[in-house]
């Protein structure tokens, strides 16, 4: 039963440009959640996603950043115009719905590296 | 607002030494707390902690939920050089639409020496 996976591992990219990354979930999980891990920091929630929806966006810049969960394929963290301070580890977890019990599970992140 | 603060941030430990980790939160919807371990990749599960009292063994791991004083530690017997990591604490709350979204602390680095 594969895990979480993310792709790419590492991505570069100069300021200005976009930087995609993409989540798939585990085998029968739903439940799409988004995470950023600063230099020295704890991770801190971005977006929760389920198919199809935006559940809840509280922790998502208000610009440049944009979360899809298609019904088919990867879920997609979208940054654009990528700046100095959007370097960071993006980690997703999925879970098989919300609910006392449910555990998520991490991938191991995309590291993304602004010029 | 809802924080989660580890303590202490970083720890250096021999072999064989048994290590505790605190976690303190204050967070309005409670419903569990979770321990990570992130070494280079992917934080891993632990445990996941919903009852006061009731403490989680998992090998020479442990945890515990104090809910009245808001707080969890994470004990490890015999530490190993393999434990060495950034252990995380997480807290999962209620939010708008029942998200169920984790606020996590800063995490502790535990490194173990030979």
């Amino acid at each position: 039963n594969a895990g979480v996976m993310q792709n790419p591992r590492h991505l570069v990219r100069r300021r200005g440009q976009e930087a995609r990354l993409r989540c798939s979930p585990m085998k029968g999980h739903s439940h799409v959640y988004w995470y950023r891990q600063l230099p020295e920091e704890g991770l801190k929630f971005m977006v929760y996603l389920q198919k199809e929806n935006i559940i809840d966006e509280s922790g998502m810049p208000k610009e440049r950043f944009s979360a899809e969960f298609p019904k088919e394929g990867p879920s997609i963290l979208r940054i654009q115009q990528v700046v100095r301070g959007d370097s960071a580890a993006y980690f997703c977890a999925s879970s098989r719905k919300t609910g006392v019990r449910e555990t998520q599970y991490f991938g191991p992140g995309t590291r993304l590296l602004v010029l | 607002e809802d924080k989660v603060v580890q303590s202490p941030l970083s720890l250096v430990v021999h072999e064989g030494d048994t290590v505790t980790l605190n976690c303190s939160y204050e967070v309005t919807n409670f419903r569990s707390l979770l321990w990570y371990k992130q070494e280079k990749k992917a934080p891993t599960f632990l445990f996941m902690l919903t009852s006061s009292g009731i403490e989680k063994k998992s090998g020479r791991l442990s945890s515990i939920l104090d809910k009245k004083e808001l707080f969890s530690i994470l004990n490890i017997t015999a530490t190993q050089t393999g434990d060495s990591a950034i252990y995380l604490c997480a807290v999962e709350a209620y939010g708008s639409g029942n998200t169920g979204k984790l606020i996590f602390g800063q995490g502790t680095t535990l490194q173990v020496k030979p």
